[in-house]
């Protein structure tokens, strides 16, 4: 089974600071017939959803600001929040979907 | 509008059984496969089956295999997940999910239903 690492468990950053989580698979989510990583990162509010933030590792979807970006390649992901604003305290979770799913454990960001 | 909307949760006990819903509006259901996913109180996301677009191959975590049967009509644009044997740990908000055609990530969520397994 493919395990999922998230690093740190929960962070404390000032407002209009950068946030940065990490993630770890244990398996490769690079896909060499399309050379894309199958590694997606998802905001989740208490009493919502689960909100798709970022797909192939680094293109960010549809209507998602342009401070949360996502890097990595094979096996070691990172989310980055660069400036960090009241609305983005949240779970965040990365996903793994190269030939089955795979969750990290999630990172709680909160306002220091 | 795409939309999902669950139903069907509520409080069982061990044991028994419960069948989950989601409809599925503003897409051709048929072209995409579809998901659920759980929340355990205070733990994560936790992915439980998946189901192909024509319902031809359906797919398992190893925590529920054997006891929950995922299943699609497209002719009603529904999906379901028919629960049986159900345990504490089953307790958890179940969301229904839209894959990305041809990528998989969770592109759509419902808002979940909430299934208690408790005596």
């Amino acid at each position: 089974d493919i395990v999922m690492t998230q690093s740190p468990d929960s962070l404390a950053v000032s407002l209009g600071e950068r946030a940065t989580i990490n993630c770890k698979s244990s398996q490769s989510a690079f896909n060499s017939g399309n050379n894309k990583n199958y590694l997606a990162w998802y905001q989740h509010k208490p009493g919502q959803p689960p909100k798709l933030l970022i797909h192939s590792a680094s293109t960010r979807e549809f209507g998602v600001p342009g401070r949360f970006s996502g890097s990595g390649s094979g096996t070691d992901f990172t989310l980055t929040i660069s400036s960090l604003q009241a609305e983005d305290v949240a779970l965040y979770y990365c996903q793994h979907y190269l030939d089955s799913w795979a969750f990290g454990q999630g990172t709680k960001v909160e306002i220091k | 509008e795409v939309q999902l909307l669950e139903s069907g949760g509520g409080l069982v006990q061990p044991g028994g059984s419960l069948r989950v819903s989601c409809a599925a509006s503003g897409f051709t259901f048929s072209y995409y496969a579809m998901s659920w996913v759980r929340q355990s109180p205070g733990k994560g996301l936790e992915w439980v089956s998946a189901i192909s677009g024509s319902g031809d191959r359906t797919y398992y975590a190893d925590s529920v295999k054997g006891r929950f049967t995922i299943a699609r009509d497209n002719s009603k644009n529904t999906l379901l997940l028919q629960m049986n044997s159900l345990r504490a740990e089953d307790t958890a908000v179940y969301f229904c999910v839209r894959e990305a055609r041809g990528y998989s990530y969770a592109e759509v969520w419902g808002q979940g239903t909430t299934v208690t397994v408790s005596s």
